[in-house]
């Protein structure tokens, strides 16, 4: 079967860095996708990871490992808007858009 | 401007009742995906639409489901005969950039649909 686990939720305080992590396990692999959703919005882009390693992007860096079918966000100088639901995705196959979808890690921010 | 806009916002219909959702990307694109998202559950993959043809769809994409481009603009998504169980957020996306693969998704603002 396909299977995406996150933790289900997470805590932090505001201006540190909190790392959140995911595990697959799906029949084929061709990408790792993170987004963030706030409540009551659609997801939003955050980031891709196709190859083994560091993917940064200002403030939030992604990392995959794919021999461990493993992936984090990792998100630096946390805002009070950063609190959202962080949903990891992969592609199982190429010329496939078909995502299978993490249940998502909902992160509360605390001043 | 939002690049896809979805229309109505939310929609409350009765069971066994037709519902259409509306999606108008701001520029022509060949691949439209609809996806949703029951409360508090995970994102769903529904159907994928290319070329004016459905392409792949899910398991749940059955027969009271159907897709169109009525008018070469806008994508419509289609259920029949509501059940309560049909009650999610129902989002469009289309590919975030040219590479359609690398840059995810954009996805409209979503329609909220309640079921009574």
């Amino acid at each position: 079967g396909q299977n995406i686990d996150q933790p289900t939720e997470m805590t932090a305080t505001e201006g540190a860095i909190v790392q959140i992590n995911c595990t697959y396990q799906t029949s084929g692999f061709n990408g790792l996708f993170w987004y963030q959703q706030h409540a009551g919005e659609a997801p939003t882009f955050l980031s891709y990871n196709v190859l083994d390693g560091l993917e940064e992007k200002g403030r939030f860096s992604s990392f995959l490992s794919r021999s461990k079918g493993y992936s984090y966000l990792l998100l630096k100088e946390l805002q009070m808007k950063d609190s959202a639901s962080y949903l990891c995705a992969v592609n199982p196959r190429i010329g496939n858009y078909q995502l299978i979808w993490g249940a998502g890690t909902k992160l509360i921010i605390k001043p | 401007e939002p690049e896809v806009t979805q229309t109505p916002s939310h929609q409350v219909t009765q069971m066994g009742q037709e519902v259409i959702l509306r999606c108008v990307p701001i520029s022509n694109h060949l691949y439209f995906y609809w996806y949703r998202q029951i409360l508090g559950q995970k994102v769903e993959f529904l159907v994928s639409f290319y070329n004016n043809e459905i392409s792949e769809k899910s398991e749940i994409f059955d027969d009271q489901f159907s897709v169109e481009r009525p008018d070469g603009s806008n994508f419509t998504l289609k259920i029949r005969s509501t059940k309560l169980e049909d009650s999610a957020m129902y989002f469009c996306a289309i590919p975030g950039g040219r590479d359609r693969v690398s840059y995810g998704y954009t996805f409209g603002s979503g329609t909220r649909l309640t079921v009574v």
